[in-house]
């Protein structure tokens, strides 16, 4: 199994400002994904990062407001930009297991961001 | 389309009875299915899954699930609970038609066990 670290691990923002969340795994993987989860809510994918093209975002997401950095098969960043309460939230990232996302692969996940956005 | 159904967002069972989470699916194709838990403050951990074969699956920490194709349901099961069991559990799919593709989750369900 991945395992995958995050920083921050929580952060208290205020309205406006930004933050980058990291997200490091200990092996290389083709495809990272971004979920958001609401308190006591489930997953909503963010987006899918792949190392060496543009993130594909899912409906309702777009790149000004969360901006991906993808430099290597390690390594990703989600930055949530301008933010208002309403982004306070779980930010998780995740990697398909067995070394690609064969539909039979499970995922792995970080242990999470928990941002409050005053 | 893909999709998961978790009908319970509660399920409360005292210590020591059996346990039943109930998820069902829509797919396309094949299914191949997951279940996650989450404790409080942390990531979601995996607990099993269904690819193919027989249809009981056993997983981490006692906890087993029944694939049923016929009723496209893949509930998670536990003969005894503990209360250390307490947390939010996922269901999650994959159509086989939709490899190289994030996981679809369920809403998850809440699951209180009672000492």
């Amino acid at each position: 199994s991945a395992v995958i670290s995050q920083k921050p691990s929580r952060d208290i923002c205020q309205r406006g400002t930004s933050l980058t969340i990291q997200c490091q795994v200990d092996s290389q993987v083709t495809m990272m994904f971004w979920y958001r989860q609401q308190p006591g809510q489930s997953l909503t994918l963010i987006a899918t990062a792949n190392q060496g093209s543009e993130a594909t975002y899912e409906s309702g997401f777009v790149i000004d407001k969360f901006p991906i950095s993808r430099p290597n098969l390690t390594f990703s960043t989600l930055t949530v930009s301008n933010m208002s309460p309403e982004d306070s939230s779980i930010y998780l990232c995740s990697v398909p297991g067995g070394g690609g996302a064969g539909a039979y692969n499970e995922q792995f996940f970080g242990p999470g961001t928990r941002l409050t956005v005053l | 389309a893909q999709s998961v159904a978790q009908p319970e967002d509660q399920v409360n069972v005292a210590e020591g009875n059996p346990l039943t989470v109930k998820c069902t699916y829509s797919v396309s194709g094949n299914p191949y299915l997951f279940w996650y838990v989450q404790y409080p403050n942390r990531g979601l951990q995996f607990l099993l899954k269904y690819i193919t074969g027989d249809n009981l699956v056993k997983g981490s920490y006692g906890f087993e699930a029944e694939f049923n194709k016929s009723q496209t349901s893949f509930h998670l099961k536990k003969p005894s609970a503990l209360v250390s069991d307490s947390a939010l559990y996922f269901c999650a799919v994959r159509d086989i038609l939709f490899r190289n593709t994030p996981l679809v989750f369920g809403k998850g369900t809440r699951l209180s066990v009672i000492a």
